[in-house]
């Protein structure tokens, strides 16, 4: 079956553009996980969604970080305003329910001249 | 944000020969986790530990949930070239209200044949 999949793959932004992320979870998975993951670093956990609800949006580094899962299924992580230090890989993740096996993407490479 | 504290940062080592890497935190975890990333993908998870001291196989893997549950290693015997990638450990607390996981900074693995 297919497994989480993100687009696009690569983003070039100029400074102080928006962008937006998208994040297509496992068909039936609850939870929806955003992990910002810089050069050389570990992810780092940025927001998460039981289905629609986002309970934990406690890593978002800014209000120019927002996350929305509207029908409880895709996800897109919207950045505005972009700083060069906004330049990271992007990872979702999905897990079928609480406190399961965290499946991740292959991660949007993003990053803002 | 938070990251654990992961060691060695590199290793580079002959095809063959095992390989221990170890994970420390200064918090507790419930949960202890490893995971795989090889360039341009996502983490691939290879083993899961939920029960302090608990040891646990996948094939020539071996981890291990430290008694003080602060810590973890994990163990590669008879390394083979496929084994190369970075390796990140990872823990979650879901009894603290979130299904987060915090990553180490990682252990980039290097097999030569």
């Amino acid at each position: 079956g297919a497994g989480v999949s993100q687009s696009p793959r690569y983003k070039v932004a100029k400074r102080g553009q928006d962008v937006a992320l998208r994040c297509d979870p496992i068909s039936g998975h609850v939870s929806l996980f955003w992990y910002q993951q810089a050069l050389g670093q570990g992810p780092e956990f940025l927001t998460y969604f039981q289905n629609e609800a986002q309970l934990d949006k406690s890593g978002l580094p800014s209000d120019r970080f927002f996350a929305e899962r509207p029908e409880g299924s895709v996800s897109t992580l919207k950045i505005q305003r972009t700083q060069q230090e906004d330049s990271a890989v992007y990872l979702c993740a999905s897990s079928p329910g609480r406190v399961e096996t965290q499946y991740f993407g292959p991660g949007t490479r993003l990053l803002v001249l | 944000g938070q990251q654990l504290n992961q060691s060695p940062q590199s290793m580079f080592i002959q095809e063959g020969e095992d390989v221990s890497m170890n994970c420390t935190s200064s918090s507790i975890f419930n949960t202890w986790l490893w995971y795989k990333q090889d360039p341009g993908e996502g983490p691939v998870l290879l083993i899961a530990l939920y029960k302090a001291g608990e040891l646990t196989s996948n094939g020539r893997l071996t981890a291990q949930f430290g008694i003080t549950r602060k810590d973890s290693f994990l163990n590669i015997s008879a390394s083979i070239p496929s084994d190369v990638g970075i390796y990140f450990c990872a823990g979650q607390n879901p009894q603290g209200g979130s299904e987060k996981l915090v990553f180490g900074k990682g252990t980039k693995l290097t097999v030569n044949p």
